[in-house]
């Protein structure tokens, strides 16, 4: 079993949307918790960042952390063309300097 | 740009040869981070440095693949005797030790091909 379990979709929403990603994981050291976006043939771009339990805002993406269910989300809203990429999530230890990233899930909004 | 750089962007080689890859991180970056990467799949840590020291190794990194960054700066990922099964995009990351997060920004990526 992977540490971090993602679905990889396809994910396909109409724009405007409410889009939810979701990522599960099993090793409860993991306290450091991002989002990062992809597109296709480049590198991750940091998107939000998350320390232990809780929620984060940042514009149209809510991160939220629920480490009693080891559970992670990314909330997107009012959904953009732009925002079709590949979403991955990623989480480390307390000392620990390697990221443990998800499958990704590949999202497309439809104009 | 003041982000991370790597280069070549992309290699096609033939089965047993060696290639070398370069990272220049963020400036004011003090750890540096290799990542492999294959279709469909997340990134999976290879190796980190912080300054010219390399600090942990994957088990991932056979004894064909080395990294050096030998004045804290710049970074070559180095595999030998290349194997088809080492087709995927090396990703180099980095970040700053003093950082509360751990963030890591990443490059662009080297897509390698092994033929």
């Amino acid at each position: 079993q992977k540490e971090v379990e993602q679905d990889p979709g396809p994910l396909s929403v109409p724009e405007g949307a409410i889009v939810s990603l979701n990522c599960t994981y099993s090793n409860s050291a993991f306290q450091y918790f991002m989002w990062y976006r992809q597109y296709s043939r480049k590198g991750p771009e940091l998107l939000m960042y998350t320390y232990s339990s809780g929620n984060k805002e940042d514009g149209r993406f809510t991160a939220q952390v629920d480490k009693s269910s080891k559970y992670i989300s990314l909330f997107i809203r009012d959904s953009q063309p732009s925002d079709s990429a590949t979403y991955l999530c990623a989480m480390s230890g307390q000392g620990a300097q390697k990221l443990v990233f998800g499958q990704g899930t590949r999202l497309t909004i439809n104009p | 740009d003041t982000g991370v750089s790597q280069n070549p962007r992309h290699k096609i080689t033939k089965r047993g040869q060696n290639v070398t890859f370069r990272c220049d991180p963020i400036s004011e970056h003090n750890r540096l981070y290799w990542y492999r990467q294959t279709l469909g799949q997340g990134p999976e840590f290879l190796t980190y440095f912080q300054n010219e020291a390399q600090l942990e190794k994957s088990r991932l990194l056979s004894d064909r693949f080395s990294a050096e960054r030998p004045k804290g700066s710049f970074s070559t990922l180095e595999i030998q005797r290349t194997e088809q099964g080492d087709s995927a995009m090396y990703l180099c990351a980095s970040s700053f030790a003093g950082g509360i997060y751990n963030e890591q920004f990443f490059g662009p990526g080297t897509r390698l091909t092994v033929l």
